[in-house]
């Protein structure tokens, strides 16, 4: 069975850091596309990062220079670290897996919540 | 990224149909759709334009014409009242991008 078990979301002031996890079982992340998707309370979804199987990696303007994306191929675990930031990153977290460009994202977490604010 | 256009809200009687439209994304692009009820992940239900994952009722499907993308929900059941999303991949730039729809509300009178 397929499941993504995202952690690693909460409270935390501007400025700040946080590091979220994505748990994979019943696939190898390391074989797949995975990507960080959010939702701002009441609004849409926003794609926010890549990893392709390669390594590559790719960000959404809003977040470039701030947000990276990594794996962790012996804990089968996908991370986003998050640095500098604002009420504007205040938003449910998604990990997701797709099979390549122009694919959709087939399996989703549950998401995790990260709340930005003094 | 840029956002593909959805009106924010359907309405549509028990037994009848419903369909969201998607404008914006590049002609030609394949569109996702995914459906989202409250406090859950998104759940794809439409990919490629018109395909349905297993385990997606029949009563979903999708269709694709120049820039105007539509799911059609048949025969809808209270069940059905959620968000739904679209989605497109842009290949205008030399990276990879990817843009959602604002979201459609679908709700069961």
């Amino acid at each position: 069975e397929v499941q993504l078990v995202e952690s690693g979301g909460g409270l935390v002031q501007p400025g700040g850091s946080l590091r979220l996890s994505c748990e994979v079982s019943g696939f190898t992340v390391s074989d797949n596309y995975m990507t960080w998707v959010r939702q701002a309370p009441g609004k849409g979804l926003e794609w926010v990062s890549f990893i392709f199987s390669r390594g590559s990696t790719y960000y959404a303007g809003s977040v470039k220079g701030r947000f990276t994306i990594s794996r962790d191929n012996s804990k089968n675990t996908l991370y986003l670290q998050m640095n500098n930031l604002s009420a504007e990153d205040t938003a449910v977290y998604y990990c997701a897996r797709f099979w390549g460009s122009y694919r959709p994202f087939d399996y989703w977490g549950q998401g995790t919540p990260v709340t930005v604010s003094s | 990224s840029y956002v593909l256009s959805q009106p924010p809200s359907v309405s549509v009687a028990p037994g009848q149909t419903a369909r969201i439209t998607c404008g914006g994304h590049t002609v030609g692009s394949n569109v996702h759709w995914y459906q989202q009820k409250p406090g859950q992940a998104p759940v794809l239900v439409v990919y490629d334009d018109s395909e349905r994952p297993s385990g997606i009722p029949e009563r979903f499907s999708g269709s694709n014409s120049g820039s105007t993308a539509t799911l059609t929900i048949s025969r809808v059941e209270a069940g059905d009242e959620a968000d739904y999303h679209c989605q497109a991949w842009d290949s205008t730039n030399d990276r990879p991008d990817v843009a959602f729809g604002g979201g459609t509300k679908l709700t069961v009178l």
